[in-house]
């Protein structure tokens, strides 16, 4: 069955570093998605992207953070300048949207990001 | 600020009984509920999907959709101790993708 798969599953980083956390969606699927989870706290939505461009961005994802589809595969999630909060799992999902309801969004394993 | 509110539980249940959570949101224009399912350390797994006021079933599950009572249900039927995890209720909303989650309810499956 096919699965949105996450690279890697453990990054650690010192603050102010960048980071590249990647995913590559189920093949045939069109929107992409990036949601975090703090430790102990509720799944967030980050930002979604369709069609090479971000359709949506919460307020938590700010200048710092950057989406990005550099071929026909892979979907990635970069911060710039990394803080002590950004510490937390990183989700990536994928939606066919199909006509109608409802857009099933498919997660991967996640990125657990530890800023040190 | 458009809220999914669920109980945290723990919410305890006994090997075979039906195990019942509930999930109230606060937005009317609401569009699609969604149901998943996340083991400790692990990331969501989507059980269910529903749009449309009423039951829809899927194996042991049963989801339930009230939009007149902005409320939502997951009905497990004969619960297995492998059924233990957090239960996410999430939201999206009419013409938008992203989706809104509650805090979840920890449900434990007692043999």
């Amino acid at each position: 069955e096919p699965e949105v798969t996450q690279t890697p599953s453990h990054q650690v980083t010192q603050m102010g570093q960048e980071v590249i956390l990647r995913c590559v969606p189920i093949s045939n699927h069109l929107y992409f998605y990036w949601y975090r989870q703090i430790l102990g706290q509720k799944v967030e939505f980050l930002v979604s992207f369709y069609n090479n461009e971000i359709s949506e961005k919460s307020e938590i994802f700010d200048d710092q953070f950057s989406v990005e589809r550099p071929d026909g595969s892979n979907f990635t999630l970069k911060i710039r300048s990394t803080k002590l909060e950004d510490s937390a799992m990183y989700f990536c999902a994928s939606s066919s949207r199909l006509a109608g309801p409802p857009n099933e969004q498919f997660f991967g394993p996640g990125t657990r990001l530890t800023v040190l | 600020q458009k809220e999914v509110e669920q109980n945290s539980g723990p919410l305890s249940v006994p090997e075979g009984a039906i195990a019942s959570l509930n999930c109230t949101y606060s937005d009317r224009v609401s569009q699609s509920f969604f149901w998943y399912r996340q083991y400790s350390g692990k990331s969501p797994e989507l059980i269910m999907s529903i749009y449309s006021n009423g039951d829809k079933e899927d194996g042991r599950f049963t989801a339930q959709l009230n939009k007149a009572s902005q409320y939502v249900s997951l009905l497990i039927r004969d619960s297995q101790p492998s059924d233990s995890a957090t239960y996410l209720c999430a939201v999206s909303l009419f013409g938008n993708e992203k989706l809104t989650f509650g805090t979840g309810t920890r449900l434990t499956i007692i043999p």
